[in-house]
């Protein structure tokens, strides 16, 4: 399909450990969100990339959380020194217009 | 701050019946958008709202965009078996390329 896809789509890591998350949006797609859903909880925002604009970082927890966005296109979601408190769903979204954004299924995270 | 409070949390409905969640918030709002979550997946966009007092149907979904920018509600009629999931409102501070603040979710559950 033609949808966003995300991988791995389940990771273990030890504490300490850095892990990478992939996103793949859609194409044409300009704008790239990564928000965290921890167990039964809502969507929390992360960062976001629009265009060649700065990416909007406000979102990032702490400085062990980093992202990028090669080329307009895909994203790596990267967390440094992992902690148990890490663990959660990392989802993806992007978007056209902006208002409208499409989710991929999710990276589970798991801290041991 | 930004928060949405989504209500209720969850609810136990007899198969046919009527549903009916909101979300409110203390702060303006431009873009309400409704999304449904089914286990092991990312978010799938239900309904999006872009003005106040913007009414909006999608099948047997129907949702408002609150004249005071501050609520939404989403409604279902009928309700059937598929549509057992968890529901998240999602609002927009500015309307365009900009991150979403979530609600808590409802969690909606049917007895066939």
């Amino acid at each position: 399909g033609a949808g966003v896809s995300q991988s791995p789509s389940n990771k273990v890591t030890e504490k300490g450990k850095d892990v990478e998350l992939r996103c793949d949006p859609i194409s044409g797609h300009t704008a790239l969100y990564w928000y965290r859903q921890s167990l039964g909880q809502g969507l929390e925002f992360l960062i976001y990339f629009q265009g060649n604009s700065a990416p909007d970082k406000s979102g990032l927890p702490s400085d062990r959380f980093s992202a990028e966005r090669t080329g307009g296109s895909v994203s790596t979601l990267t967390i440094q020194r992992t902690q148990q408190e890490d663990s959660a769903v990392y989802l993806c979204a992007s978007s056209s217009s902006g208002s409208e954004q499409f989710f991929g299924p999710g990276t589970r995270l798991t801290v041991l | 701050g930004q928060q949405l409070n989504q209500s209720p949390q969850s609810m136990f409905i007899q198969e046919g019946e009527d549903v009916s969640m909101n979300c409110t918030s203390s702060s303006i709002f431009n873009t309400w958008l409704w999304y449904k979550q089914d286990p092991g997946e990312g978010p799938v966009l239900l309904i999006a709202l872009y003005k106040a007092g913007e009414l909006t149907s999608n099948g047997r979904l129907t949702a408002q965009f609150g004249i005071t920018r501050k609520d939404s509600f989403l409604n279902i009629s009928a309700s059937i078996p598929s549509d057992v999931g968890i529901y998240f409102c999602a609002g927009q501070l500015v309307q365009g390329a900009q991150k979403l603040v979530f609600g808590q979710g409802t969690r909606l559950t049917i007895n066939p």
